[in-house]
């Protein structure tokens, strides 16, 4: 079944570890995105992809970087992770058409102790 | 950029009535108008959108009215059930920003047993 895949869906992580959320989908969507969102709570594009190789930063400055290197994986990389980023973490797609919906992950929710 | 604000940020409502959540965008030249449904512990999951060629569009118990001369589109839930409690995400985008979607705030509706 066409999905998009997010793991590690819970990840309890030391103050100065780098870490990598991976986000994978299979419907074929060149676009994708990163969006950081605290639980209930407004949701902050961080990071999008047009395509392979394409890479932008969001509205919401994050210390967080990505990579395209295939179309169905975008992963998401803290090189150093501090308490602040505690967050859940929603990677999401679409199709490039006119309408353009997004699909969701289910989420990895990251806590920096 | 396309700015999207919600209101009222909490709805609460007596199971049976009805529930109506606003939005109002910016952006004239937004075509696109899709509604999200985020559960608790959930991911935002699509529930109905309406592009910017037709006035109303209904599915079961919600639909989506849009009104282009004052830029505002609306959710309306009829005959309310405790499974609509949630946060309802509101979203516009137009073909000239990439099609990127630009999300309102949430609002929480409670629908009280």
């Amino acid at each position: 079944e066409a999905d998009i895949y997010q793991t590690p869906r819970y990840l309890v992580i030391g103050t100065g570890k780098k870490i990598t959320l991976e986000c994978s989908q299979t419907m074929g969507h060149d676009k994708m995105y990163w969006y950081q969102q605290d639980p209930g709570m407004e949701l902050h594009l961080i990071h999008y992809s047009y395509g392979v190789n394409s890479t932008e930063k969001g509205d919401l400055s994050s210390e967080s970087t990505v990579s395209r290197i295939r179309t169905e994986h975008f992963p998401l990389t803290l090189e150093s992770a501090r308490p602040s980023h505690t967050s859940q973490y929603l990677c999401a797609s679409s199709d490039g058409s006119l309408t353009d919906t997004q699909y969701f992950g289910p989420g990895t929710r990251l806590t920096v102790l | 950029g396309e700015n999207v604000e919600q209101h009222p940020s909490t709805l609460s409502v007596q199971e049976g009535d009805s529930a109506v959540i606003k939005c109002t965008y910016s952006d004239s030249a937004s075509n696109y108008f899709p509604w999200y449904k985020q559960e608790l512990g959930k991911r935002p999951q699509l529930i109905i959108d309406i592009r910017s060629n037709v006035g109303e569009k209904k599915d079961q118990r919600i639909a989506v009215t849009l009104n282009k001369t004052a830029k505002h589109f609306s959710l309306h839930i009829t005959e309310t059930q405790p499974e609509d409690s949630a946060v309802y995400f509101c979203a516009a985008s137009h073909p000239y920003g990439n099609n990127r979607l630009a999300f309102g705030k949430g609002n929480q509706v409670v629908v009280i047993p």
